[in-house]
């Protein structure tokens, strides 16, 4: 089956601890995105990346990295640089970034203690 | 930049007919698209306008007036399974940046 696999679904972190969030896809999509998601917030972009080897900054970028070293993967890093962690992200790709359809992983909630 | 209102929350009658609206502020517009998440899920597609005009699937219906930016989810014969959060999204302001989304409208359908 094709589709967008987030891993793991929850995820608890010490303060000051970096995580890296997994998202993989085998759509064959060269564009990638990381969301994050506050309650009664919509979708706040952080990075997304149009070509392996390649990443553009979002509206949140701060206290976040990603690597793009393969088509299939975008990893997100949350350094400790980021004030509030705590947040569900959402992972998600499609064929380029000039098109409307997105498809989501599941989502990774990210609970920082 | 872009920006997109919509309800916050709607609550409507199982059965029933419920329209979430969305105006939106974009210096360069490629259409208008609608996803549904469930609580704890993931966005799905709805449906994407890039005309005026109504679009069609099913129980969904989409609307766009691009003269007064615009648009309109319409849910019809509601089910409970409906219940979940709407988004509005538009493109950014060059074809070729990512899609900005509206903040939701949690809808809630009671019997």
């Amino acid at each position: 089956d094709g589709g967008i696999t987030q891993s793991p679904k929850y995820l608890f972190r010490k303060e000051g601890q970096n995580v890296t969030l997994s998202c993989e896809q085998n759509l064959n999509h060269d564009a990638m995105y990381w969301y994050r998601q506050d309650p009664g917030q919509g979708l706040r972009l952080i990075y997304y990346s149009q070509i392996v080897n390649d990443f553009q900054k979002g509206d949140i970028a701060e206290g976040y990295s990603v690597s793009r070293e393969k088509k299939e993967s975008f990893p997100l890093t949350v350094t400790s640089a980021q004030k509030n962690p705590t947040a569900f992200y959402l992972c998600a790709s499609n064929s380029r970034v000039a098109t409307d359809t997105q498809y989501f992983g599941p989502g990774t909630r990210l609970t920082v203690l | 930049g872009q920006s997109l209102e919509q309800p916050s929350e709607v609550t409507a009658v199982e059965g029933a007919i419920v329209q979430i609206n969305c105006t939106y502020q974009t210096s360069g517009f490629y259409g208008l698209s609608w996803y549904q998440q469930h609580d704890g899920g993931a966005p799905t597609f709805l449906s994407y306008n890039a005309l005026d005009g109504l679009e069609e699937t099913g129980r969904f219906s989409s609307f766009l007036s691009r003269s007064d930016s615009y648009g309109y989810l319409l849910l019809q014969e509601l089910q409970m399974k409906d219940s979940a959060s709407y988004f509005c999204a538009v493109r950014g302001n060059s074809g070729n940046t990512p899609l900005v989304f509206g903040k939701g409208t949690r809808l809630s359908v009671i019997a």
